[in-house]
């Protein structure tokens, strides 16, 4: 089973920040979290991960709570094309198989 | 540098039939996942080869089996299809590794497999 609890649906304006939270209350010290999105029919498009700290790539920020479970991806300033089920994952840094949840679909609304 | 690659994409078999299917990761990389994606079910893990060795492997049946060759292309086929074996069946390609720094998983665009 995932160990992750994600809203199943957001809605979020265009042009304004998408934040996405993801619960991970029994995540262990070597789990990393880990977040994709699958644009209808596509393959899982990698976003980010993050260990304790929080992270910021080209893509999106990740914010990890202190105590490590609870996270938030934040698209800072969504647009159509960032429709998408986001996934929120954790996993073992050296372990490739991914457990997936049910997501998160994210609607951009013009 | 090129992404993971799956050939057919699309595929049409019938019950009972078998079927093969082919992912090339991206170059370099030395492990391959392979997932299969329903609307049911959503997205499961199937298997993981690691140099030509199964590492890590889902709750499939034996139906389903995989193998990695040593360019670290990898095939996985799936004997006596039944109605429900119709997905979306996912590659996904990484640096692999036993340790030191995380990496993330490269995911193809899917073969969509319809079983009649």
């Amino acid at each position: 089973d995932a160990k992750t609890t994600q809203p199943t649906s957001m809605d979020c304006a265009e042009g304004r920040a998408a934040n996405l939270p993801c619960n991970h209350s029994t995540i262990s010290g070597n789990e990393y979290v880990y977040w994709y999105r699958q644009i209808h029919s596509q393959g899982p498009q990698y976003i980010i991960h993050g260990l304790k700290n929080n992270e910021t790539n080209e893509m999106a920020s990740l914010i990890i709570t202190e105590d490590r479970k609870s996270s938030t991806l934040i698209l800072p300033h969504a647009t159509l094309r960032d429709t998408a089920v986001y996934y929120c994952i954790v996993r073992v840094f050296s372990d490739d198989k991914i457990i997936f949840g049910k997501g998160t679909r994210l609607h951009i609304l013009p | 540098k090129a992404g993971v690659t799956q050939t057919p994409r699309y595929l049409i078999k019938t019950r009972g039939q078998q079927v093969t299917l082919s992912c090339s990761p991206i170059s370099g990389h030395r492990s391959v996942s392979w997932y299969q994606q329903t609307p049911g079910q959503g997205l499961q893990f199937l298997f993981e080869y690691f140099s030509e060795t199964q590492r890590n492997k889902g709750n499939f049946p034996g139906r389903f089996s995989g193998r990695q060759f040593s360019n670290s292309r990898s095939e996985m086929n799936v004997s006596t299809l039944e109605l429900g074996d119709s997905a979306l069946y996912l590659c996904a390609s990484s640096p692999g590794g036993f340790g030191g720094t995380s990496y993330e998983q490269y995911f193809g665009p899917g073969t969509r497999l319809t079983v009649t």
